[in-house]
């Protein structure tokens, strides 16, 4: 049972155009949420993240939304570039010391210039 | 500061085979986790380590041991390999303050498991 669902396993977009990442969630404990980027042949690397006493979260070109009562997040990228290509991951947390997340399965974004 | 290191890159073990993978961190994290990803499943958790000496299972702890040396190493066994443990395995790290939930990985091993 995923309890983390991205349910677009591929997306593509033109260059300087606004790229939209959905993520689902299913357990009500998550409060905090985060999305990774990765690369091919690299670590996932941390992008942004939002915690459930928000309901948005800005940096830079990346804007990452909360909705609570759907649970449901997404992440905007805009303007997006050829470089934003790559498998980007959403991931959640529920309290406590352990830090632990779980993991979507990832959508892989590919900006065509 | 080189992060999250994790050794060896790429590895091909028969079945039966036994192997540790190695993972150190300089960043003084207290947590570190081991996960595998498999295509289409994202990363899924095997292990992880909320602090040194301490070690707790994951969503897929079967057919895996761990071992928290010392605050910066972190390794993960393989007592025998099967084909189903085929995957790219990360290692991560992640600190203990409060409002901080990120982790911090490194650049993976690649097992294939014949």
């Amino acid at each position: 049972d995923q309890q983390v669902k991205q349910n677009s396993p591929s997306l593509s977009v033109q260059e300087g155009r606004i790229s939209i990442l959905n993520c689902d969630y299913t357990n009500s404990m998550f409060d905090y949420f985060l999305w990774y980027k990765k690369y091919p042949a690299e670590g996932p690397t941390f992008l942004i993240s939002i915690s459930s006493i928000k309901d948005k979260n800005e940096d830079g070109r990346f804007t990452v939304f909360l909705n609570k009562s759907a649970k449901h997040l997404s992440l905007h990228i805009v303007p997006s570039q050829p470089g934003d290509s790559a498998v980007y991951f959403c991931a959640a947390s529920p309290p406590g010391s352990a830090r632990q997340l779980t993991f979507g399965s990832g959508t892989q974004l590919t900006v065509l210039p | 500061n080189a992060g999250v290191t994790q050794t060896p890159k790429f590895q091909v073990l028969k079945t039966g085979q036994s192997m540790t993978l190695q993972c150190a961190q300089d960043m003084n994290h207290n947590s570190m986790y081991w996960y595998r990803q498999d295509p289409g499943m994202g990363l899924r958790l095997i292990y992880y380590s909320a602090s040194e000496g301490t070690t707790d299972k994951g969503e897929v702890p079967n057919g895996y041991n761990v071992s928290r040396l010392n605050k910066r190493e972190f390794s993960l066994r393989l007592e025998s390999a099967a084909p189903s443990q085929t995957s790219v395995y990360f290692c991560a790290s992640s600190e203990r303050l409060a409002g901080v939930r990120e982790q911090y990985f490194g650049p993976g091993t690649r097992l294939t498991v014949t």
